[in-house]
């Protein structure tokens, strides 16, 4: 089954970090794009970071530049977003998606996973 | 404030068109294509219209997108009760090292 599988939420202090995971099956992975989107609670879907399939380039929204880090383990067939310096707007459900290339459309959607960031 | 620009609801009555608008800028819609995302309550986004105004199998042909300039424009015609979701549209904005931009979403309600 073509599916991704988004694991590693939690609830973390401000200035804390996490390690986002997200599993994929069921399709040649190290051919696509992965990227993470997150949605804040009631509001609207925020691009987040990607990284190509062939060259491993990366890509961060202004937001999380610096503090976050996009990886993929093609081995594992597993993108990784490392969030360090967390802050309370980075509360949000973070979706990963799978796209041809970074300016194609994301064919595949995870079910997301909650990062709440809160003292 | 989103890159993209789409107004945050529309609505319409069963059977009814409606169309999202969708504005972006020259270094965005104007020179890359736009995909059109689905939001139903509770779920993650599902892909509705990609480059422009190609519909992924499975996408009935009530839902159409067309582009034009640094603009774009999702339309739904015979509108049902299940239509009611929230719609997205998305693009790559090739300034600084480039990113992906979304818009602020729309609302739709079927009255």
């Amino acid at each position: 089954e073509v599916q991704l599988l988004e694991s590693g939420g939690g609830l973390v202090q401000p200035g804390g970090s996490l390690r986002l995971s997200c599993a994929a099956s069921g399709f040649t992975f190290t051919t696509y794009t992965m990227t993470w989107v997150r949605q804040a609670p009631g509001k609207g879907l925020e691009w987040v970071s990607a990284i190509s399939g062939t060259d491993t380039r990366t890509y961060y929204a202004d937001s999380v530049k610096g503090r976050f880090t996009i990886s993929r383990d093609n081995s594992m067939n597993t993108v990784y977003l490392q969030m360090n310096s967390l802050r309370v707007e980075d509360t949000a459900l973070y979706y990963c998606a799978k796209s041809w290339s970074p300016l194609h459309a994301f064919d595949l959607w995870g079910q997301g996973t909650m990062v709440t960031v809160s003292s | 404030q989103s890159v993209l620009t789409q107004p945050p609801s529309a609505s319409g009555t069963p059977g009814q068109r409606v169309s999202i608008s969708c504005s972006g800028s020259n270094s965005n819609i104007g020179i890359n294509t736009v995909n059109w995302y689905q939001q139903l309550p509770g779920t993650a986004p599902k892909l509705l219209i990609y480059s422009n105004n190609q519909r992924p199998s499975g996408v009935p042909d009530r839902f159409s997108g067309s582009k034009s300039g640094t603009s774009a424009s999702l339309a739904i015609s015979g509108l049902q009760s299940e239509d009611e979701a929230d719609y997205y549209c998305a693009s790559w904005d090739d300034s600084l090292n480039g990113r992906g931009v979304f818009g602020g979403g729309t609302k739709l309600t079927v009255l």
